[in-house]
């Protein structure tokens, strides 16, 4: 029964294409975020949503944008995808500030 | 601006042998510091949330500690399915929301 989930796993793509990657949580919280983790591992915040509130990394490129249908579903949408963005995206979740779980993660290869 | 600096990078360890993970923050004001462990090819998983220093929690071969500037993730008699990257986060009670600002992780490797 997965807590987070992430769709697809793996995503290679073309310079200049836009892309989505998918995140669902059945935990019932209310916060939900998404990390990028770079080739060296290192793993940095992008965005939280919370009550349709967005917080934005001031470093993240406005050619990410998050979309949340729902309480339980927060989507990541990348228009004019650079080299630079190859990395692995996780999504997570938690009920307020209490402890975050994350998805498997999504690994984004552009060529 | 939050800085969680971990130490070593990387560790090696005999079966059996006991050792600590450094984690040293520096924060405007800590709601709460998280140690996860991460899989090659997997997200990270939750170990520990500590709060206060002087702070303790303890799971199988792990225990967490706590003071007001730095944490130790001590693992005793590691086992090889010990094996993994230790990471350390702390959660600001100043930022706008809880997200985690997390440190670049000790990975560590358990031989039989």
């Amino acid at each position: 029964d997965t807590a987070v989930s992430q769709t697809p796993k793996y995503l290679v793509t073309q310079m200049g294409n836009d892309k989505s990657i998918k995140c669902e949580q059945n935990l019932g919280h209310d916060t939900m975020y998404w990390y990028k983790q770079d080739s060296k591992k290192f793993l940095k915040i992008m965005f939280s949503y919370n009550n349709k509130e967005l917080i934005i990394n001031e470093t993240v490129p406005n050619r990410f944008s998050p979309k949340s249908p729902d309480k339980a579903h927060l989507n990541l949408h990348i228009n004019s995808l650079e080299l630079g963005d190859s990395a692995v995206y996780f999504c997570a979740s938690s009920q307020e500030g209490d402890e975050q779980f994350f998805g498997p993660g999504t690994r984004l290869t552009v060529l | 601006e939050d800085q969680v600096t971990q130490s070593p990078e990387a560790l090696r360890l005999q079966e059996g042998e006991s050792s600590s993970l450094n984690c040293s923050y520096t924060v405007s004001g800590l709601r709460g510091l998280f140690w996860y462990r991460q899989d090659p090819g997997k997200g990270p998983e939750f170990l520990f949330t500590l709060y206060s220093a002087g702070e303790e929690k303890e799971k199988e071969r792990l225990k967490a500690t706590l003071t007001k500037k730095e944490s130790f993730l001590h693992i005793t008699a590691p086992k090889p399915e010990d094996s993994a990257t230790y990471l350390c986060a702390v959660q600001d009670s100043g930022a706008g929301s809880y997200q985690l600002t997390f440190g670049k992780g000790t990975k560590l490797s358990v031989i039989p």
